[in-house]
Parts: C-alpha cells; structure tokens; sequence
C-alpha cells in the first residue's frame, strides 16, 4: 500500500480562499516533500521538510508536519487560478534507502 | 536550477515493438536515478532505482526484463520498453539525485514521456 495518503482527493474552490490538503503516512521518515503537477506534466518541487522540523513557509505556501501523528498539510493561501493542479505529497523514508513514496495526490481546481 | 530531460516527450508504438526512454541530468551529475510510472488520474508509482554503473533495483511486481535501464553515465539513464502491450501505456517520468548536492534529498524530475501502444 502506498506510504502516503492524501486527503481530500478533490478539492473546488474560488480564486482567492485558502486550499488546504493533508498526507498521512505511516512509517518514519527522513522528509516530506510536496510536489505540483499540471496536467500531463512533469513533477515541480514546492516544499521539504525534515523530520525534525514542524512548519515550514515558502511565498503562499505553508506546510507543517506533525510527526507524531504521522502527517503533513499544505496550505495555499490566497489562491490563483494558476494554482490549478495536483498536488503530492512523497515521503523519504528512512529503512527504504531515500526512495520517494507518493500519496495518491490532491486535484485542487480554482475557479476564477 | 537542476533540469532534468526527457526524451521523447511523446511516443507511440505497435504492439509488440520496443521503446527507448531516455532522462538526462543538464547540469548536475546523477549519481542515482529514479524511473516511476503513472496512469492517469493516479499517483506515481516507482518502477526501479537506477545508479550509474550498476544494476538497476527494481521493485516488486516491476520485470526487469521487460522494462531495462540501462545508467552508463552520471548523466544518462535509459529505460526501454520490451514487447511493449497496450496495458504498458503510461506516464513514464524519471527523477534524479544530483550526488554532489550537500543535501541529497531532492529529487529533479523530467517532464515525462507519454507512451501509447496500439
């Protein structure tokens, strides 16, 4: 079963609210990395965050990660409709020799 | 930044051919590559791990000699394809570790190869 599973799957909102997603995962890990991918397209890199750290910010971004409850939420503030996409979160993981482990991913559409 | 290509961008193939996928690191020496799949609507799933000079690690449920990576140089991996079916066109996008990075963890990924066999 996969490593990480996001919640919701889906997500609709108005161009300017706040779209927030969340991954839990189930074993320990060495990281938690949040991906965007348009559509048909290649993954882009947004934010990492190490086991030991619990939030982390980077432009409208937020993430934080709760170790204890093995998860992780991202918030898009403000958002855009160029924020449309799916969003992922891959979890590093410690016995697994660093390989990546993707959720099943979060389709946020932002209505303009 | 660290880019990663791919090539082709786009492929499609009979029944029964083989197919190259090539990923390429531009800037940066990769010393591990990642090959994943996806289908549509659903997550990545990785198929192998790939370190340049050696064997690929494949992961379970994943045959080898059905899908060959080849790592000959740290800036090259190539994934082929073999008798390629219908039910092997996918999303197929790779990822690589720059291994002089002080900070290994990220992975850069390529901009997939869509692969239909018909």
């Amino acid at each position: 079963s996969q490593q990480g599973e996001e919640d919701p799957q889906a997500l609709s909102i108005q161009e300017g609210e706040n779209a927030t997603m969340n991954c839990s995962y189930k074993t320990s890990i060495n990281n938690l990395q949040w991906y965007r991918q348009n559509s048909g397209r290649g993954l882009v890199h947004l934010i990492l965050i190490r086991s030991n750290e619990r939030e982390k910010h980077s432009g409208r971004l937020r993430v934080t990660l709760d170790t204890s409850k093995k998860s992780s939420s991202l918030l898009i503030t403000a958002s855009r409709a160029a924020d449309t996409a799916s969003y992922f979160c891959a979890t590093d993981v410690k016995a697994a020799g660093n390989k990546l482990t993707f959720g099943g991913g979060t389709r946020v559409l932002v209505k303009p | 930044g660290a880019v990663v290509s791919q090539h082709p961008s786009r492929v499609i193939c009979k029944s029964g051919t083989s197919v190259k996928i090539e990923c390429r690191s531009l800037d940066f020496q990769a010393t591990t590559m990642f090959w994943y799949r996806q289908f549509p609507k659903q997550s990545l799933m990785l198929m192998a791990t790939s370190n340049e000079g050696s064997k690929a690690t494949y992961e379970q449920g994943v045959e080898k000699d059905k899908f060959l990576i080849n790592h000959a140089s740290l800036t090259l991996s190539t994934l082929t394809v073999t008798s390629a079916h219908p039910e092997d066109s996918s999303f197929y996008i790779c990822s690589a570790r720059d291994g002089l990075a002080s900070s290994s963890y990220e992975q850069y990924f390529g901009p997939g190869t869509r692969l239909t066999v018909t």
